[in-house]
């Protein structure tokens, strides 16, 4: 059981470039995130979608985009990187129902140069 | 809005030293409360979760009690080990809530 897979791991962008992250799901989790760790700030939501086909905005969604083409992907996008967007990226999902908590990826580690 | 609020760290303590780390949570209604671990280069992984006032979440020799009284989630250990070095984070989501909200996190550091 592979839980929530990531890709890539590491990438270096230069400034204005593009890219996605990949985000795979196999335990049929409607709900999936994206979150953006950095130094002394915790995390921070950036896009999430409640199934297959929805997307919201999170607390910090400018500069990236997202989308849920099938339930167990979840992209996000980054148009045109800046520096400040330089950060680790952290996909989860979760089950529906109050109780259940997120299983998180391991995380990619993005810098933009 | 909700909001978390963890003890500051870092905290270094030795092994086999008693651990509590201090969580207090802004919320409406009821929200289920969680604490997550983090290893270095890991994701975040589930530690334990209360749901309910009074519940006590356990996992792993670690503790923590949902107390609506003081709406506090404390994570407290007997007894640390090296390998309990990580990153700690609570969390709260209430049931009409899609995400779930984060505190800044707690590094602890243990020594042999």
């Amino acid at each position: 059981n592979a839980g929530v897979t990531q890709t890539p791991k590491f990438r270096v962008l230069k400034t204005g470039q593009s890219m996605t992250l990949l985000c795979a799901q196999d335990m049929n989790h409607e709900y999936m995130y994206w979150y953006r760790q950095d130094p002394g700030m915790g995390l921070r939501l950036i896009h999430y979608s409640v199934g297959e086909g929805t997307t919201a905005k999170g607390e910090v969604p400018d500069g990236y985009n997202v989308s849920r083409l099938k339930k167990q992907n979840f992209l996000l996008g980054l148009e045109s990187a800046a520096p400040s967007q330089t950060s680790v990226y952290f996909c989860a999902s979760r089950g529906q129902g109050k109780h259940y908590g997120y299983t998180f990826g391991s995380g990619t580690r993005l810098t933009v140069v | 809005g909700d909001s978390v609020t963890q003890m500051e760290g870092p905290v270094t303590l030795s092994e086999e030293a008693f651990l509590t780390i201090n969580c207090t949570y802004t919320a409406t209604g009821y929200p289920s409360l969680f604490w997550y671990v983090q290893y270095p280069g890991e994701g975040l992984q589930l530690l334990l979760k209360a749901t309910k006032a009074d519940d006590k979440g356990s996992n792993k020799g670690f503790e923590a009690t949902y107390r609506k009284e003081t709406t506090s989630f404390h994570l407290e250990k007997g007894s640390v080990q090296v390998s309990d070095s990580a990153v700690y984070f609570c969390a709260l989501r209430r049931a009409d809530n899609n995400d779930m909200r984060f505190g800044a996190g707690t590094r602890l550091t243990v020594k042999p």
